[in-house]
């Protein structure tokens, strides 16, 4: 019954794999996210799609591609991983964008990434 | 200067005690404003989220804004172990359309 999750929950490669992280949600919202959150905790927006359509694309390499084959899905692809993309991902998701409703995001569980 | 500032804590307190949790923030496009609960390993849960200036309440929780102070406050009253936890303020900014989330106050409250 968990409104929005993400697979796997634990990610260990070695640098310069590539992989990919996907995203679900149950909800019916229309706006879903990726938070990158690095080891002070500290979230940040990677992208955002609302009904398929990109919307948000923060400055991050282009090494990481979103894809959107639905709006209840959003994966997240990463080439040639770095130590530097370390991190716990975060898959989010809100009833509208931002700014129209103003509906608050709802989040995955993450999916802790380490690069070896 | 960080955009939301957020005290990392830790913040330790007694069973029983008010808490009192905040965040400020320089941008006056910040016009919408969250706090969410996050467990070690857990994504973040939204606890409440309110637009405007004043007080919003929920159970033990209340969540205060002060937009001419540029200011926000969640006091968790009848504190319990269970709330134990990293407390995030989040904002939208109204400008960019994205949501700033602030680091984090690790709580830990002692049985």
């Amino acid at each position: 019954d968990t409104a929005v999750s993400q697979t796997p929950k634990y990610l260990v490669t070695q640098m310069g794999n590539d992989k990919s992280i996907k995203c679900e949600q149950n909800l019916g919202h229309d706006t879903m996210y990726w938070y990158k959150q690095d080891s002070k905790k500290f979230l940040k927006i990677m992208f955002s799609y609302n009904n398929k359509e990109l919307i948000i694309n923060e400055t991050v390499p282009n090494r990481f591609s979103p894809k959107s084959p639905d709006k209840a899905h959003l994966n997240l692809h990463i080439n040639s991983l770095e130590l530097g993309d370390s991190a716990v991902y975060f898959c989010a998701s809100s009833q509208e964008p931002p700014g129209q409703g103003n509906q608050p995001q709802h989040f995955g569980d993450g999916t802790r990434l380490s690069i070896l | 200067q960080k955009e939301v500032e957020q005290d990392p804590g830790p913040l330790s307190v007694p069973e029983g005690a008010i808490v009192s949790l905040n965040c400020t923030y320089s941008n006056s496009a910040f016009q919408y404003f969250m706090w969410y609960r996050q467990y070690s390993r857990k994504g973040p849960e939204l606890l409440m989220y309110t637009y405007s200036s004043g007080n919003k309440e929920d159970g033990r929780f209340t969540a205060q804004v002060d937009k001419s102070s540029k200011y926000i406050s969640l006091f968790i009253r009848d504190s319990q172990p269970s709330d134990s936890a990293t407390y995030l303020c989040a904002m939208l900014d109204s400008g960019t359309y994205k949501y700033i989330f602030g680091t984090g106050t690790r709580l830990k409250v002692l049985a």
